[in-house]
């Protein structure tokens, strides 16, 4: 049973460009949640989604930032018109169900943006 | 809002000291708390995760603890090792939907 897994492992964009990351989740898992980690921070959530609906977006910047997580296939977080500010690592990851108490968050290896 | 705390921020220690992170976290309304260990460049891999209605649990060197009430929690790790050079990170979920609140982290060195 392979992991949560991202792709790419590296992004490396110039300023204006898109960034598009990908997510898959563990199998059987469906529901996935995005984090950032800017330098020298801690992570900060992003955003949570099931297939296909967006659960809980209060974490994300009001403007460039989207995500998605279609029936199928996996789920994209994308930045358009990225700015340096926007170099982080991005992790994803998945759980089973929503709302049992016992639920456990699988991390991916995550995605380091780098906006030059 | 919930705020996550780990002190200290840093520690560097000789191999084969015992040790112990500390993790303090403002709303005690928790479900759980896992702890993480992350690697420079690296993803997280979960160490430790504690249910609220429990104290503490144990893996190998590992032994964390979790008093809600008070909201704090502990990682112990007995006989440290080089190989545990690496960040460690504690997150608490607060609520349904599994959302993570995460510390800034303990920079772990150990020394041989």
């Amino acid at each position: 049973n392979a992991g949560v897994m991202q792709n790419p492992r590296h992004l490396v964009r110039r300023r204006g460009q898109e960034a598009r990351l990908r997510c898959s989740p563990m199998k059987g898992h469906s529901h996935v949640y995005w984090y950032r980690q800017l330098p020298e921070e801690g992570l900060k959530f992003m955003v949570y989604l099931q297939k296909e609906n967006i659960i809980d977006e209060s974490g994300m910047p009001k403007e460039r930032f989207s995500a998605e997580f279609p029936k199928e296939g996996p789920s994209i977080l994308r930045i358009q018109q990225v700015v340096r500010g926007d170099s982080a690592a991005y992790f994803c990851a998945s759980s089973s169900q929503m709302g049992q108490r016992d639920t456990e968050a699988f991390f991916g290896q995550g995605t380091r943006l780098t906006v030059v | 809002k919930q705020e996550v705390t780990q002190i200290p921020a840093a520690l560097s220690v000789p191999e084969g000291e015992n040790l112990v992170l500390n993790c303090s976290f403002t709303d005690s309304a928790i479900y759980n708390l896992q702890w993480f260990r992350q690697d420079p460049g690296k993803g997280l891999t979960s160490l430790l995760l504690i249910q609220s209605s429990q104290r503490e649990q144990t893996s190998g060197r590992l032994n964390a603890s979790l008093d809600k009430s008070s909201g704090r929690s502990t990682l112990y790790i007995a006989a440290s090792q080089p190989g545990d050079s690496a960040t460690y990170l504690c997150a608490v979920r607060t609520g349904g939907g599994n959302k993570l609140t995460f510390g800034t982290g303990t920079q772990l060195k150990v020394e041989l």
